[in-house]
């Protein structure tokens, strides 16, 4: 899997859009970049993903550069419930042609978004 | 739907005891995976399966046994516990390992303690 590159931290006003950016200069063609969170204490969850085109959805938007080889997460209106620790990871298809699914969990952004 | 569930929540072992962590999922998932995570750091893949009676190691697996004989249950076992293996442990589930449909569903968490 390609590895990932992120900001160890990020501040942002509440009512703010939220950029988070990662660099994956390593992926591969038929890998994925997915985002995930997690706030203190809790579980990963699931946040978006995309292969090559931009992606929107209720949480959040997923730009990827035409290149592939950084993407950047938006928040549109950062609220104090958005402070988590960000992940973004790319994952999909191994050498061999087949996945087993494993995500590489970086360090990841710690977002902060203030009042 | 429950999604995934773990338990206990929270376990203080004694070094050299034995427990086994508790991982059930009501998504009808095929692949499901054991995380654990030590204080600051990111998630590291402990084992995975791709279906019921097919396990396979991840990154640390050294000190950890697992099973998979239905497809809602896969069961973490330790068998000789260390200090080593304080830890916060995530179970995770997707529907597959392949792309679009490698998005894992995080279970609660089980906080574990050897002391």
């Amino acid at each position: 899997d390609a590895k990932t590159t992120q900001p160890t931290s990020m501040d942002c006003a509440e009512g703010r859009a939220a950029n988070l950016p990662c660099n994956h200069s390593t992926i591969s063609g038929n890998e994925y970049v997915y985002w995930y969170r997690q706030i203190h204490s809790q579980g990963p969850q699931y946040i978006i993903h995309g292969l090559k085109n931009n992606e929107t959805n209720e949480m959040a938007s997923l730009i990827i550069t035409e290149d592939r080889k950084s993407s950047t997460l938006i928040l549109p209106h950062a609220t104090l419930r958005d402070t988590a620790v960000y992940y973004c990871i790319v994952g999909g298809v191994n050498a061999g042609g087949t996945s087993y699914g494993k995500l590489t969990f970086g360090q990841g952004t710690i977002l902060t978004v203030h009042p | 739907n429950a999604g995934v569930t773990q338990t206990p929540k929270f376990r203080i072992l004694k070094i050299g005891q034995s427990m086994t962590l508790q991982c059930t999922q009501d998504m009808n998932h095929n692949y499901m995976y054991w995380y654990r995570q030590d204080p600051g750091m990111g998630l590291k893949l402990i084992y995975y399966s791709v279906g019921a009676g097919i396990t396979d190691k991840g990154e640390v697996p050294n000190g950890y046994n697992v099973s998979r004989s239905t497809t809602e249950d896969f069961p973490l076992r330790l068998e000789l516990a260390a200090p080593s293996q304080t830890s916060v442990y995530f179970c995770a589930s997707s529907y597959s390992g392949l792309g679009e449909e490698e998005t894992q569903y995080f279970g609660p968490g089980t906080r574990l303690l050897v002391l």
